[in-house]
């Protein structure tokens, strides 16, 4: 199947500073991804939805201005926590899908560990 | 997008053959149901999909009622391997593939 990679597999950083996180289709063209959190023991929440060369499209209650999506390219979307705290500290996934619509999967990054202290 | 209602755990053993559940009353006509398996601290795994009816493929089987608002993931011959949390969000084709995931439930095989 399709492969897609996150990077950095983990991260710890200082409260206030902001952290980038890459996501990349490497086999394969994405005009969509999707990001998602995972606390300890809970289900994936959709964060927002990034497609290439637009704004993304974020879930009701995620705040914009604090994850900022760019999706530069057909294989590369990043996502940015800013002025980043403890409560941000969590699992964050990418996915994504080769073609709008039609009947295909999506594909899911390994994730990213974020530790804020 | 529907949301998805699966039971919170089950325990199987080496061996056996499992069958998981899900609910979704208010499944939609351009909805296609996916199944995935996550291990801790890891993406989730595509297993299978489909849309109505049977789909088999070399791991698992879905099996889907006429009326779509359930679906039974069943797994042959369940090894210690295959403890994991399984989901079954619902995937809307007519927009980005779009996924709603529910809580999933978590498989434990034991020997």
């Amino acid at each position: 199947g399709a492969v897609v990679s996150q990077h950095p597999s983990w991260v710890i950083c200082k409260s206030g500073t902001s952290v980038k996180i890459e996501c990349r289709s490497l086999d394969f063209q994405a005009t969509t991804m999707f990001w998602y959190r995972q606390f300890p023991k809970q289900s994936l929440m959709l964060m927002a939805t990034s497609n290439e060369g637009s704004k993304a499209t974020y879930e009701q209650g995620v705040e914009k201005d604090k994850f900022l999506i760019n999706h530069a390219s057909l294989t590369l979307s990043t996502l940015t926590v800013t002025s980043a705290h403890p409560e941000d500290s969590s699992f964050y996934i990418c996915s994504a899908s080769p073609q709008r619509g039609g009947n295909n999967e999506q594909f899911f990054g390994p994730g990213t560990r974020l530790t804020v202290l | 997008l529907a949301k998805t209602t699966q039971p919170i755990s089950m325990d199987s053993y080496e061996g056996q053959e499992v069958n998981i559940t899900c609910s979704h009353n208010n499944i939609a006509t351009n909805d296609y149901i996916t199944w995935y398996q996550q291990f801790p601290s890891q993406g989730p795994r595509f297993i299978i999909q489909g849309y109505k009816t049977k789909v088999t493929n070399e791991v698992a089987s879905l099996f889907i009622p006429a009326d779509r608002k359930s679906s039974t993931l069943s797994l042959p011959r369940v090894s210690l391997s295959d403890t994991a949390v399984y989901y079954c969000p619902l995937r809307f084709s007519g927009g980005y593939n779009k996924l709603i995931f529910g809580a999933g439930t978590r498989l434990a095989v034991h020997p």
